[in-house]
C-alpha cells in the first residue's frame, strides 16, 4: 500500500532563516505530488505541483520554491523566510486519478 | 466571490443524530467532488469521492452531488463522538501542466457530544 511522509511535523524559525521541508512516498512510482498550505480560516491552497522530476509548477508566485530530485521526493523551500509564510503546510500525491491523498503536514510558525 | 464556500459551523449536534454538510461552488469547470475529514493538527483524510450528480454511499457517509445548482452535501448517518472533525469539501480541475488541482472549502467543523 501507499504512504506518504512529511517531515518534522512542527517547525519554529526565525524570520530571514532557511526552510526545507521534505515530502517522500512510498508503494507507488511516478506519482502527481503537491504542496497546498492551509492558513487559520482560509481553505488549502495550492503553491506547487510536479508530474515527473525536475517539473515544478508553481500556481501562487510567492518566497518560496520546490524541487523533485526524484521521482518519490518532494522539497519545499525558502531562502529567507517572512512572517506570512507561517501556516500549516500539506504534501499531496496522487497518480492517474483525482483521489489526492495528504501527508500528515508540518505546522511551520515563522517568529 | 470564493469559488467554494462552506459554512464554517461550529456545528454540535447529539450523538446518532443525522449531520447534514454542504458546500456551494461556482467554477463549471469542476469536474470531480470529494470530502476530507481533518482532525486538529493532522493531515486531510479522504473520506468521499464523486463525479456524476446523485448519491454515493459508504457505510454511515452519502455524497450527494447536484451540478445543476453546484451544490453538494455529505450526510453522516447514526454520527459519534470519533466523527468530531473539521469537514472539508474539495473539487478538482485540471492543471494545464498535468495533474489536477483541488480546490478546498473553509471546511465545517463538526461536535458530536455524548
Amino acid at each position: 500500500s501507499q504512504t506518504i511522509h512529511q517531515w518534522p511535523a512542527t517547525l519554529v524559525q526565525p524570520v530571514g532563516s532557511p526552510l526545507s521541508l521534505e515530502c517522500t512516498v512510498e508503494g507507488t512510482s511516478n506519482p502527481n505530488l503537491y504542496w497546498y498550505r492551509q492558513a487559520a480560516g482560509r481553505g488549502l491552497q495550492l503553491l506547487f505541483y510536479s508530474v515527473g522530476i525536475g517539473q515544478i509548477s508553481s500556481e501562487v508566485p510567492q518566497n518560496l520554491s520546490a524541487s523533485r530530485p526524484q521521482d518519490r521526493q518532494f522539497i519545499l523551500s525558502s531562502k529567507k523566510l517572512l512572517l506570512s509564510d507561517s501556516g500549516f503546510y500539506l504534501c499531496a500525491w496522487e497518480q492517474g486519478s483525482t483521489e489526492a491523498f495528504f501527508g500528515q503536514g508540518t505546522r511551520l510558525t515563522v517568529v | 466571490q470564493k469559488e467554494v464556500e462552506q459554512d464554517p459551523g461550529p456545528l454540535s449536534v447529539p450523538e446518532g443524530a443525522i449531520v447534514s454538510l454542504n458546500c456551494t461552488y461556482s467554477n463549471s469547470a469542476f469536474q470531480y467532488f470529494m470530502w476530507y475529514r481533518q482532525y486538529s493538527r493532522k493531515g486531510p483524510e479522504l473520506l468521499m469521492y464523486t463525479y456524476s450528480s446523485g448519491n454515493k454511499e459508504d457505510g454511515r457517509f452519502t455524497a450527494q452531488v447536484d451540478k445543476s445548482s453546484k451544490y453538494i452535501s455529505l450526510f453522516i448517518r447514526d454520527s459519534q463522538p470519533s466523527d468530531s472533525a473539521t469537514y472539508l469539501c474539495a473539487m478538482s480541475s485540471i492543471l494545464t501542466g498535468g495533474g489536477n488541482k483541488l480546490t478546498f472549502g473553509t471546511g465545517t467543523q463538526l461536535k458530536v457530544e455524548l
